[in-house]
């Protein structure tokens, strides 16, 4: 099945405690992509990828990292989580970046930071 | 700077129409997607426009207004399950990567 895999569904943690979330999709895409939401702020683009080892910052990349080391896994990395950083967030991919093809999304993690 | 605009909330009853707005002020522009998002899940794909006029999907249909800056999805039928979040979004000219997302339309179907 075609799908975008995000784990862990669910995270509680404390300022400071590196977290990494992981996703992952089988559907051979270029394109990925972390986004944030937020109630009344909608979803807010954190980082992207156009391809392996081409990552570009979106519009909230401050205190995000990631990585694209291979075509299928796109890591969001949390140096030091601050309480601002509870959020849900959900990674997409698409099969050529956001023109004339729509994001596939994975299920969510819903992160919060004490 | 970005800006999309939708309404925060909208009501309607079972079996009508409905036509959610969306009006974005972007530099630049590649095209217009709209999402569905289910309470707790992830959002899913309606339709992308990217010349002016109607797009028709079954029951849902998208319009696109480049030179007014405008967009709609039409819902016919409405059917309880039609109640969502319904989010517009906007690709970026010359940003392949960048697709800015308002803040979605609260849509409340009821029997």
């Amino acid at each position: 099945e075609a799908q975008v895999t995000q784990n862990p569904r669910y995270l509680i943690t404390v300022t400071g405690k590196k977290l990494t979330v992981t996703c992952s999709q089988n559907m051979n895409h270029e394109y990925m992509s972390w986004y944030r939401q937020d109630p009344g702020l909608g979803l807010r683009q954190i980082y992207y990828s156009m391809n392996v080892e081409v990552t570009d910052k979106g519009d909230v990349p401050e205190g995000y990292k990631v990585s694209r080391k291979e075509k299928r896994n796109f890591p969001l990395i949390l140096e030091s989580p601050s309480p601002n950083q509870t959020s849900l967030y959900f990674c997409a991919s698409s099969s050529r970046g956001t023109v004339m093809s729509p994001l596939h999304f994975g299920n969510g993690t819903r992160l919060t930071v004490t | 700077g970005q800006n999309i605009d939708q309404p925060t909330e909208m009501t309607a009853t079972e079996g009508a129409i409905v036509q959610i707005n969306c009006t974005y002020q972007t530099s630049g522009f590649n095209g217009l997607f709209w999402y569905q998002q289910h309470a707790g899940e992830a959002p899913t794909f309606l339709s992308y426009n990217v010349l002016d006029g109607l797009e028709e999907k079954g029951r849902f249909s998208s319009f696109l207004s480049r030179s007014k800056g405008y967009s709609y999805l039409l819902l016919k039928e409405l059917q309880m399950k039609d109640s969502a979040s319904y989010l517009c979004a906007v690709s970026l000219y010359n940003q392949g990567g960048k697709l800015i997302f308002g803040q979605g339309t609260e849509l409340s179907v009821k029997p």
